[in-house]
């Protein structure tokens, strides 16, 4: 399986600031064949489903402010939320899909 | 508007057989692959499995390999979750969620499952 760390496991920015997050797999989620990368994060709120934010580690979901954005490629990947808003407090994941099982971090608890 | 909308709570003993259900409307249910997340209590989202609902192509995490089974009705466009014998380890919400190229980009309400003595 591949195993996902993600960094920090909380973090508290204040309104407007930037926040990061960092997720690291354990091999590459890099597929040579179409150089896409993998992995998606997903915000969850107290009492909902989780909700796709970025696939293909930098593609923004449809509707998703553009505040967010995904960087990185094979093994080392990053969320940034450029100027936090109050309604970002949530908790972050990130996931491998390229390969089952499509693993999860253990997620970000991001406060104000 | 893509929609998975599932069956309700439950509360059961330990020992007893559950099956929940997962109903997909909105998109061709046949053609998307279907996958099952669990969150226990206050805890992250664990990968269980996935399903093709067309020819029932199915794949497990090897943590949930034999402790549940995964299925799929495509006539009624209605993915399925099941336990032969629950644990209280059991205890926590599952979510099912449609996948898009691997990333799972619908989710459904979750259905929280209990299992107590």
């Amino acid at each position: 399986d591949i195993v996902i760390t993600q960094s920090p496991d909380s973090l508290a920015v204040s309104l407007g600031e930037r926040a990061t997050i960092n997720c690291k797999t354990s091999q590459s989620v890099l597929y040579s064949s179409d150089n896409k990368n993998y992995l998606g994060w997903y915000q969850q709120k107290p009492g909902q489903p989780p909700k796709l934010l970025i696939y293909w580690a930098s593609t923004r979901e449809s509707g998703v402010p553009d505040r967010y954005s995904g960087s990185g490629s094979g093994t080392d990947f990053t969320l940034t939320i450029s100027s936090l808003q109050a309604e970002d407090v949530a908790v972050y994941y990130c996931q491998q899909y390229y390969n089952p099982p499509h693993t999860f971090g253990q997620g970000t608890k991001l406060e104000i | 508007e893509v929609q998975l909308v599932q069956s309700g709570a439950e509360v059961k003993k330990p020992g007893e057989s559950l099956k929940i259900s997962c109903k997909g409307s909105g998109y061709s249910f046949s053609t998307y692959w279907i996958g099952w997340v669990r969150q226990m209590p206050g805890k992250g989202l664990e990968w269980m499995g996935i399903i093709y609902p067309l020819d029932s192509d199915t794949r497990y995490s090897p943590s949930f390999q034999g402790q549940v089974t995964i299925s799929a009705d495509r006539s009624i466009s209605t993915a399925y979750l099941q336990w032969s014998t629950l644990k209280a380890s059991d205890t926590a919400i599952y979510y099912c969620a449609r996948l898009q190229a691997g990333a799972i980009d619908s989710w459904g309400q979750g259905t929280q499952v209990t299992v107590s003595s």
